[in-house]
């Protein structure tokens, strides 16, 4: 699986965008970008996840870059619930056998 | 829309007992698995399975046995407790063919 890097932390503003960038750049041809996050004491949540065209579902907005070397997780309006460890995973499908590798993620913090 | 359900919560067992953490999925998921998380670790798989009857060991499956008797149901169970598995365990299910999973609420563990 590819390496990702994500910032260590972010604030935003309840409300407001909150823009998660993950830089991918060593990304293969079949691999997805996937995106989760994990709220204090719960279980990681899916959230969404791509190959090369931008995606939306009724959680976040997914965009991919030409080259795909990054992508951007946008919340387009957070809210305190949304504060969690966000976690940018770059893999190949048909892995059955080997885990997830969710790594230190973006801590979101959503404040009033 | 239950999900995918893990009992219990919490557990504590002294060294030596042996326990089964329950986990059922209603989604007709062919992919299920466990994982671990502890502080610094990240998550780490311990078993899968690719559909009923068929089972297979991830990274650290040392310790634990699973079975997959039926569609819904993926057990875990620990033989013989020992302080090293205090952790929190977390199911997850999904289909084949991506690597969108579904997980659970957890189970957290102590060993003591």
């Amino acid at each position: 699986d590819a390496k990702t890097t994500q910032p260590t932390s972010m604030d935003c503003a309840e409300g407001r965008a909150a823009n998660l960038p993950c830089n991918h750049s060593t990304i293969s041809g079949n691999e997805y970008v996937y995106w989760y996050r994990q709220i204090h004491s719960q279980g990681p949540q899916y959230i969404i996840h791509g190959l090369k065209n931008n995606e939306t579902n009724e959680m976040a907005s997914l965009i991919i870059t030409e080259d795909r070397k990054s992508s951007t997780l946008i919340l387009p309006h957070a809210t305190l619930r949304d504060t969690a460890v966000y976690y940018c995973i770059v893999r190949a499908p048909y892995q059955a056998g080997t885990a997830l590798i969710f790594g230190k993620g973006t801590t979101l913090s959503v404040s009033s | 829309n239950a999900g995918v359900t893990q009992t219990p919560k919490f557990q504590v067992l002294k060294t030596g007992q042996s326990m089964t953490l329950q986990c059922a999925q209603d989604m007709n998921h062919e992919y299920m698995s466990w994982y671990r998380q502890d502080p610094g670790m990240g998550l780490r798989l311990i078993h899968y399975s690719v559909g009923a009857g068929i089972t297979d060991q991830g990274e650290v499956p040392n310790g634990y046995n699973v079975s997959r008797s039926t569609t819904e149901d993926f057990p875990l169970r620990l033989l013989s407790a020992a302080p090293s598995q205090t952790s929190v365990y977390f199911c997850a299910s999904g289909e084949l063919t991506n690597e969108k999973l579904f997980f659970g609420s957890g189970t957290q563990l102590s060993v003591l």
